[in-house]
């Protein structure tokens, strides 16, 4: 199975800062066919599902705002909120869609500071 | 607006059957381009993808459950099912259904069915 890491487990910032989410994969999720990164983002608050932010590592999901950013190729990735807003503290997930099993990071907790 | 419930019992006595349904709204099972998948979340293990199903009934599933999983697809009714056998307090969990293409991102979620294992 490939192997989602995601760091830090949790993570403070304040309202208005950069937060940075990482993500490695232990095999290379980019697929050559189509030169794509087979890599997606989510975004779960309490009591909800997960949330589809981000699909081919930067390709946003329609309706997500624009502070939400992905990058990152091969095994390491990065998810970016530019400006954090108070709405969105949540957990986060990286998910491999390269092979299955398909498989997600263990979150990265978001809060305010 | 694609949409998806999943239903069935929140309890189940070990070495039992886990047995849910999800039923969509919003896309017909038989002719979208979707596969349609089962995921579980618990705070040892996080997200567990189970196995999806595509609507000519080709599945896969993830080889952890492999022997214990089976989906199904019922186009008349527009729904999909998820059977576990031989059920442990391990697989306590909140049990989510969601769609996908092939080797795609989740794309929609149901919200999700919390299912206890107890005696």
């Amino acid at each position: 199975d490939i192997v989602m890491t995601q760091s830090p487990d949790s993570l403070a910032v304040s309202l208005g800062e950069r937060a940075t989410i990482n993500c490695k994969s232990s095999h290379s999720l980019l697929y050559s066919s189509n030169n794509e990164n087979d890599l997606a983002w989510y975004q779960q608050k309490p009591g909800q599902p997960p949330k589809l932010l981000i699909y081919w590592a930067s390709t946003r999901e329609s309706g997500v705002p624009d502070r939400f950013s992905g990058s990152g190729s091969g095994t390491d990735f990065t998810l970016t909120i530019s400006s954090l807003q108070a709405e969105d503290v949540a957990v986060y997930y990286c998910q491999q869609y390269y092979t299955t099993p398909y498989t997600f990071g263990q979150g990265t907790k978001l809060e305010i500071k | 607006q694609l949409q998806l419930q999943e239903s069935g019992p929140g309890l189940v006595k070990p070495s039992g059957t886990l047995s849910l349904i999800c039923t969509v709204s919003g896309a017909s099972i038989s002719s979208s381009s979707y596969y349609w998948g089962w995921i579980r979340q618990t705070p040892g293990k996080g997200l567990e993808w189970i196995g999806s199903i595509y609507a000519t009934g080709s599945t896969d599933y993830n080889p952890s459950l492999k022997s214990r999983v089976t989906i199904s697809v019922d186009t008349s009714k527009n729904q999909f099912s998820l059977n576990l056998g031989s059920v442990t307090t391990a697989d306590t969990a909140l049990y989510y259904c969601a769609n996908h293409f092939d080797s795609s991102a989740f794309d929609y979620w149901g919200q999700g069915k919390l299912v206890i294992v107890s005696s």
